[in-house]
């Protein structure tokens, strides 16, 4: 059983720039959430995918947006970066109601 | 809207004590989970236990085990026979039975287990 994974695991851009991030879902698993962790803080829910469709969204902006792929697979793509965007993005796969399977995340550092 | 509040920013223990963790929630929801995950330094976050809130039983994983009070809104975790691989921030999380992805965090507790 494949677990979820991401990438890259660490990336710098600046200010204005554009950044999209990777995630595989665990085998089988048909939901796909993004959150952001700033550092010390808790992670906090950005969307989530359901069979390629939006199945809800945390409080962030329009320039936050994604994509599942029919593999369950997905990106998060932010556009015109701010520095308050750097985080670590977490992916987090999941079959039904119940516990998340994380990745390792991406470190976003926005210069 | 949901809120999960960690009133501990960081706690200690010395090897093989027991530590408690606090986590108290809102919410107008019924039916839901609560979960406790482990973020080690520098690695990927693990669900430790979980509850679901219809069971009144506390549930149990080998060392580690909660006190859910369900009228209070408070779920606390008891780590018993701490190892130093206890180390770690751990967040405790409430996920609505509706929406099978959109959790909602504490801001976490640091623990140190001392040897």
């Amino acid at each position: 059983e494949t677990g979820v994974t991401q990438s890259p695991t660490h990336l710098i851009k600046t200010r204005g720039q554009q950044v999209t991030l990777r995630c595989s879902s665990q085998s089988g698993h048909n939901t796909v959430s993004w959150y952001q962790q700033a550092l010390g803080q808790g992670p906090q829910f950005i969307f989530q995918y359901y069979r390629e469709e939006e199945n809800g969204r945390g409080n962030f902006p329009p320039r936050f947006s994604g994509l599942q792929f029919p593999n369950y697979s997905s990106e998060l793509n932010v556009n015109a970066l701010e520095l308050d965007d750097s985080a670590l993005y977490l992916c987090a796969s999941s079959l039904s109601p119940g516990e998340l399977f994380f990745g390792e995340g991406s470190r976003l550092t926005v210069l | 809207a949901q809120t999960v509040t960690q009133s501990q920013p960081e706690m200690s223990v010395q090897e093989a004590e027991t530590v408690t963790l606090s986590c108290t929630y809102d919410t107008s929801e019924n039916n839901y989970y609560l979960f406790w995950y482990k973020q080690p330094p520098s690695r990927q976050m693990i669900l430790v236990i979980r509850q679901e809130a219809y069971k009144q039983q506390n549930a149990t994983e080998n060392r580690f085990s909660v006190n859910f009070q369900k009228a209070a809104k408070s779920f606390s975790l008891k780590i018993s026979d701490s190892q130093l691989g206890d180390t770690a921030m751990y967040f405790c999380a409430f996920q609505p039975y509706t929406n099978a992805g959109k959790s909602t965090f504490g801001d976490g507790t640091t623990l140190t287990v001392k040897p």
